[in-house]
């Protein structure tokens, strides 16, 4: 398995708060993503990062915000959490981009009451 | 806009039975091609994966997967599936000029009996 770790795993919170999710990599590789995964809807892009701080919006940004300082580390923060964002949130590396393939962390569980 | 259909969303084989899911996507051109699979709890991981060269893949577990350009789809096959076999597969597109962003397909769920 590829080297992606996330953290938390699992969280609880209110509506209304900031939350951030954390995707750490020891792969060294350029570019990270991340994911929500909702029943019927598979995964769908949040944001993606193609270096130290370059980043993009995916298909479903809105309410979502990233940040990388470091290769290492990708940040997924949700301003100010709503119920339509309990989902899973997954992580994704790849090194090279179109040529190659992603390989996902073992997820976030977020719940927002 | 660019999409991926799958439209099995619930299967239920029994166990030596043969698997076909179906896997279309809507645009043209150059294409990379995966199958992913989830199983219960776990991350995703990668089953196979098409660029370029022959279009029949052969990937992790005895899973294949035919690119038929013409039809615009990339149908994942197995020959006699196994309880183990229980889980979520996803078909995902990557479109060239993307930045390798994927898009995903609403997935399958495998179901296979004893």
């Amino acid at each position: 398995d590829a080297g992606i770790t996330q953290s938390p795993r699992h969280k609880v919170t209110e509506t209304g708060t900031p939350v951030t999710l954390r995707c750490h990599q020891t792969e060294n590789h350029r570019y990270m993503y991340w994911y929500r995964q909702d029943p019927g809807h598979g995964l769908r892009l949040i944001h993606y990062s193609y270096g130290v701080k370059d980043t993009d919006k995916g298909e479903v940004s809105d309410g979502y915000s990233v940040s990388r300082s470091k290769t290492e580390d990708f940040l997924l923060t949700l301003e100010s959490a709503t119920s339509s964002q309990t989902s899973v949130y997954f992580c994704a590396i790849s090194t090279t981009g179109e040529t190659d393939t992603q390989y996902f962390g073992p997820g976030t569980r977020l719940t927002v009451l | 806009a660019q999409s991926v259909s799958q439209h099995n969303h619930h299967v239920i084989l029994s166990e030596a039975a043969s698997l076909e899911l179906g896997c279309n996507y809507s645009y043209g051109g150059t294409v990379n091609l995966f199958w992913y699979v989830q199983y219960p709890g776990q991350h995703l991981q990668l089953l196979l994966k098409y660029f370029s060269g022959d279009p029949l893949v052969k990937g992790i577990k005895g899973f294949e997967a035919e690119f038929i350009k013409s039809k615009f789809s990339f149908n994942l096959r197995k020959p006699s599936v196994q309880w183990s076999d229980t889980a979520e597969y996803f078909c995902a597109v990557n479109w060239p000029g993307t930045a390798s962003k994927l898009t995903f397909g609403t997935g399958t769920r495998l179901q296979v009996t004893l």
